[in-house]
């Protein structure tokens, strides 16, 4: 298994230019999750998803719109970028044991990390 | 809203050391606690997750406990090693039904942990 995947890696935006930060995981997952990290601040939720088709908002969603169309996809994308939007963002996923309960452990994918200027 | 609080920020020790790691959250009605690693450019892995229920987890030369009802854990580091130098962030989660945190975290700031030979 791959895991959690995320791409690009880097970017560098204009302010004002969109684009869209892909995820994708392939451990057949139902949660996913995008937090931005900020020095200083930890890791904050943007945005979550409990299943294909559903989405809420996290602790700072503004500027940041998601949809979830497949269990393996969850991607994000910045409408118009601020440079308040500079940052490392990740995604993470977690399911459930075998079939079973739920599994709160979460995995992350390596971080996009987001410039913009 | 729950705030999770990291000491010390930063952290230097010579190899052999057994260490301790604190993180403090203001509201106790969590479902669980979660321990992760962060390596320089990285992203996040989980070491050790907490139920509510549990007092505490042991993973190898890991060992995590919970004190919920004065809002505090602690990781102890037995015979550490330079390999174990990275950031370590904690996290908790509210519940929510079907037994889940859905992957919504508060994250504390993070101890910047470094092991010199």
């Amino acid at each position: 298994n791959a895991g959690v995947t995320q791409t690009p890696k880097f970017q560098v935006l204009k302010t004002g230019q969109s684009m869209t930060l892909q995820c994708a995981q392939d451990m057949n997952h139902e949660y996913m999750s995008w937090y931005r990290q900020d020095p200083g601040m930890g890791l904050r939720l943007i945005h979550y998803s409990v299943g294909a088709g559903i989405t809420d908002q996290g602790e700072v969603p503004n500027g940041y719109n998601v949809s979830r169309s497949t269990t393996e996809d969850f991607p994000l994308r910045l409408l118009s970028a601020a440079p308040s939007q500079t940052s490392v963002y990740f995604c993470a996923s977690s399911g459930r044991l075998a079939g079973l309960r739920p599994s709160d452990e979460q995995y992350f994918g390596p971080g996009t990390r987001l410039t913009v200027t | 809203k729950q705030e999770v609080t990291q000491i010390p920020a930063a952290l230097s020790v010579p190899e052999g050391e057994n260490l301790v790691l604190n993180c403090s959250f203001t509201d106790s009605a969590i479902y669980n606690l979660q321990w992760f690693r962060q390596d320089p450019g990285k992203g996040l892995t989980s070491l050790l997750l907490i139920q509510s229920s549990q007092r505490e987890q042991t993973s190898g030369r890991l060992n995590a406990s919970l004190d919920k009802s004065s809002g505090r854990s602690t990781l102890y580091i037995a015979a550490s090693q330079p390999g174990d130098s990275a950031t370590y962030l904690c996290a908790v989660s509210r519940g929510a039904a079907g037994g889940t945190s859905y992957g919504k975290l508060t994250f504390g700031q993070g101890t910047i942990l470094t092991v010199h030979p």
